[in-house]
């Protein structure tokens, strides 16, 4: 597509009930990136998958979240059993290969998630 | 480490000029970026640097010296609409962004 395409914008989940973020990146983009950001903070790495490599969990701030990406494009991020302290947007990023790499991140417009 | 030093916050006027800078140390160097987050916005992508010196982008300029691990981005003829937070993000070995914090920057009438 022309963008990145995040779904759904807003989500308001019980606590305790899992929930599915989905991100559609700009095709032809290889690399694709989850992040988390809390109210007037920063961004917070997730997770990140380049091509067919094996991804970089390496963010994921607990087993209860896991993300996969299936065919190399579209991308899905669950979180089990919601906590209140996982209220926050979570946003999805995409860029090209190697030789793109000065185009930068192209963003979603993120996922705000609520938790009550 | 890697890590990523931008101020937190940052006033200026309406029609003045003002300098963000931001220090990175990253494992390999790949370039410098600055994004643009409005309140309740996605970032978006202002400038990339990958040699030492000045880029200009209308309004918007951004610097880099290398050597420093230094970068700035220059906003001149401050608009309302400026106010926004500006990331600066390193792009290391793995070609792979390190994000700062953010400078939350508000503009005075």
């Amino acid at each position: 597509g022309a963008g990145v395409s995040q779904s759904p914008s807003n989500k308001v989940t019980e606590k305790g009930k899992d929930v599915e973020l989905r991100c559609d990146p700009i095709s032809g983009h290889t690399a694709l990136y989850w992040y988390r950001q809390s109210l007037g903070q920063g961004l917070e790495f997730l997770i990140y998958f380049q091509g067919n490599s094996a991804p970089d969990k390496s963010g994921l701030p607990s087993d209860r979240f896991s993300a996969e990406r299936t065919g190399g494009s579209v991308s899905t991020l669950t979180i089990q059993r919601t906590q209140q302290e996982d209220s926050a947007v979570y946003l999805c990023a995409s860029s090209p290969s190697f030789a793109g790499a000065k185009f930068g991140y192209t963003f979603g417009s993120g996922t705000r998630l609520t938790v009550v | 480490g890697q890590n990523i030093d931008q101020p937190t916050e940052m006033t200026a006027t309406e029609g003045a000029i003002v300098q963000i800078n931001c220090t990175y140390q990253t494992s390999g160097f790949n370039g410098l970026f600055w994004y643009q987050q409005h309140a309740g916005e996605a970032p978006t992508f202002l400038s990339y640097n990958v040699l030492d010196g000045l880029e200009e982008k209308g309004r918007f300029s951004s610097f880099l010296s290398r050597s420093k691990g230094y970068s700035y981005l220059l906003l001149k003829e401050l608009q309302m609409k400026d106010s926004a937070s500006y990331l600066c993000a390193s792009m290391d070995s793995n070609y792979q962004l390190i994000w700062g914090a953010g400078t939350k920057l508000i503009i005075k009438p």
